[in-house]
């Protein structure tokens, strides 16, 4: 199957500074990359997704990047917020199942 | 636009018993995936059903079963429970089978004594 490697861990920026988190997959055969932001309590919310035919892609404040030919990919925050504080998950479509990484939990400072 | 709809929030049973959790997705979703969350293991696929059927399985042992009714709500059964089953389990439904722009649910806790 897919495996998915997600750095850093934790990340801690300051109000207004950007944000980076980096993941890479195993299976060139893989094809759909979504990002999720996870809140106390709450499920996983899908905030950019970018399919593999597609290098990069921006939503307001939030740009990914893809990178087929290394198999890696990275969500991009800029001017953070405090409710941007949450844990982000990237993921990989291989087969129809996605794999998830283990998260990055992003804390603003104010 | 009612949101997905995961029934009970928590939910606490011993070793050895078994479990059912309920899903109702967003109205107009086919698909409904189930997904297993731990700190340890993180978020781990379950299983994929679309149109009552299953569609697409993970790594889990045949204790974790599931089904999707006519309404394309669905339920999630674990029997013999053991302990390492204690996570949260979410359910997230998307319009189209495949894990691509899915809904997900707040989930159940369930914990295993």
């Amino acid at each position: 199957g897919e495996n998915v490697e997600q750095h850093p861990s934790t990340l801690s920026v300051q109000e207004g500074d950007s944000a980076v988190i980096k993941c890479t997959y195993s299976d060139s055969a893989s094809n759909y990359f979504p990002w999720y932001k996870q809140e106390l309590g709450k499920g996983p919310q899908l905030i950019i997704d970018i399919r593999s035919n597609v290098g990069e892609k921006k939503d307001q404040r939030i740009a990914v990047t893809l990178n087929k030919t290394a198999k890696h990919f990275s969500l991009h925050i800029t001017e953070t917020q405090p409710e941007d504080s949450a844990v982000y998950f990237c993921a990989a479509q291989l087969d129809y199942k996605l794999s998830f990484g283990a998260g990055t939990t992003v804390t603003v400072r104010a | 636009k009612a949101g997905v709809t995961q029934t009970p929030r928590y939910l606490i049973k011993t070793r050895g018993q078994q479990v059912t959790l309920s899903c109702s997705p967003i109205s107009g979703h086919r698909s409904v995936s189930w997904y297993q969350q731990t700190p340890g293991q993180g978020l781990q696929f379950l299983f994929e059903y679309f149109s009552e059927t299953q569609r697409n399985k993970g790594n889990f042992p045949g204790r974790f079963s599931g089904r999707q009714f006519s309404n394309s709500r669905s339920e999630m059964n674990v029997s013999t429970l053991e302990l390492g089953d204690s996570a949260l389990y979410l359910c997230a439904s998307s319009f189209s089978q495949g894990g691509e722009k899915l809904f997900f649910g707040s989930g159940t806790q369930l914990s295993v004594l």
